[in-house]
């Protein structure tokens, strides 16, 4: 079993709809919880970062943090077709060696 | 301020070559890490530097593998000699603490 499952889709919606993306996780130490985008050919981009449980909104984004359940979730609210990338959740125990999902493809669909 | 950048972007090289490849972090950033995502398997952790020091190698495939960073600035990675298993995108990233990481865009290795 990996540390990390996610679902590498792909996953297409129409524009302007909700967004969910989640991971689950099996190592309790994990308290570090990041979410990435990725566009092709260009590094990950450090979307959403949170600590231990709890949610966060920044904008159109908010990450879910449950812990209790091993599960973590993103929600992307009114979707462009900008937002069509892969994303990545991450994950780690120290902060420093993040473990990786294998990041689900997007498409938003104009 | 300038992000993470690498170098070369990417490079094609022949099995038994050696390739050394290059991350300038962010300026005032301690940590550097470096990182590899080959064909088809999620990004997996390589090493960690704090300032020119290695906190943390268990992620290194290989003795084939050397990481340096020296003066606590950029940091190089060599595998000498490659191998086909070697190919995929190497990414560096650093944070100015142990949480945040900031990516660079990757170097692209082939070995042929």
């Amino acid at each position: 079993q990996k540390e990390v499952e996610q679902d590498p889709g792909p996953l297409s919606v129409p524009e302007g709809a909700i967004v969910s993306l989640n991971c689950t996780y099996s190592n309790s130490a994990f308290q570090y919880f990041m979410w990435y985008r990725q566009y092709s050919r260009k590094g990950p981009e450090l979307l959403m970062y949170t600590y231990s449980s709890g949610n966060k909104e920044d904008g159109r984004f908010t990450a879910q943090v449950d812990k209790s359940s091993k599960y973590i979730s993103l929600f992307i609210r009114d979707s462009q077709p900008s937002d069509s990338a892969t994303y990545l959740c991450a994950m780690s125990a120290s902060g420093n060696d993040m473990r990786f999902g294998a990041g689900t493809r997007l498409t938003v669909k104009p | 301020e300038a992000g993470v950048t690498q170098f070369p972007s990417h490079s094609v090289i022949e099995k038994g070559q050696t390739v050394t490849l290059r991350c300038d972090p962010i300026s005032g950033h301690d940590n550097l890490y470096w990182y590899r995502r080959v064909m088809g398997k999620e990004i997996k952790f390589l090493l960690h530097f704090v300032k020119e020091s290695k906190q943390d190698e268990s992620g290194m495939p290989n003795n084939r593998f050397l990481a340096e960073r020296t003066g606590g600035t950029y940091s190089t990675l060599k595998v000498q000699p490659a191998e086909l298993e070697d190919s995929g995108v190497y990414f560096c990233a650093s944070s100015p603490s142990s949480d945040t990481q900031y990516f660079g865009p990757g170097t692209r290795l082939t070995v042929t």
